[in-house]
């Protein structure tokens, strides 16, 4: 079965500087591996997607997320946080199905 | 091209009634999924609808049911309300083709249960 752990529930940066957002998964197949972001009171959007192709994969926002296999890991990071990148983000992984499960999220809060 | 429409966006009810939310998917779509969200926690997945018919379903019970109609539009009946079921509901619709299903998800339905 396939699994997400998203490391932090809650992370706090400054204004400019470097954000990471960890995310871990379990999977027997080759995954497909998904970055959504939740900003308040609005649904999911997608930054993101890894579909086997290049392991850097760019977003929107300037997020962008690495694929390392031998790590099970696909942390998302931007270089400069803005204040406008406070919301909740999502790291999914597709299953044989193209059912996505989900990580429970981690809270990003930029610090003026 | 339209995006993902929920309604309604807001209602309460109390426990043991039934609810029914609706969701119109993005123009081209096929599939459509509802998802649970509770209050800080990740979405959970209650079922995935293709051609009409349920294609895939998570840990929910029958009382949560749904359907899907040929113009790709789709409910989300939820019957004997529990206090539990008070959640954020999010529809999702995707084009099924080869490869990653990438998920259009509409702003949710916020259901309280008194």
């Amino acid at each position: 079965a396939q699994s997400v752990t998203q490391l932090g529930s809650h992370v706090s940066v400054s204004e400019g500087a470097l954000v990471l957002l960890r995310c871990n998964y379990s999977s027997s197949v080759p995954p497909y591996l998904f970055w959504y972001v939740q900003y308040p009171n609005q649904g999911l959007q997608l930054l993101l997607k890894y579909t086997s192709a290049a392991t850097l994969v760019k977003g929107i926002n300037g997020f962008e997320a690495e694929f390392k296999k031998s790590e099970t890991s696909f942390h998302l990071t931007k270089p400069s946080a803005h204040m406008s990148d406070a919301a909740e983000y999502f790291c999914a992984v597709s299953d044989s199905n193209y059912q996505l499960i989900w990580g429970a999220g981690t809270k990003l809060i930029i610090k003026p | 091209e339209t995006g993902v429409t929920q309604s309604p966006t807001h209602l309460i009810k109390t426990r043991g009634q039934q609810v029914t939310l609706r969701c119109s998917s993005q123009s081209g779509h096929n599939t459509v999924s509802w998802y649970q969200q509770a209050l800080g926690q990740g979405p959970q997945f209650i079922f995935q609808y293709y051609r009409e018919e349920e294609n895939g379903r998570g840990n929910f019970p029958p009382r949560f049911s749904g359907l899907q109609f040929p113009n790709y539009s789709s409910e989300l009946n939820v019957n004997a309300l529990e206090l539990d079921d008070s959640a954020l509901y999010l529809c999702a619709s995707s084009l099924v083709s080869r490869g990653a299903n990438v998920l259009t998800f509409g702003a949710g339905s916020r259901l309280t249960v008194l």
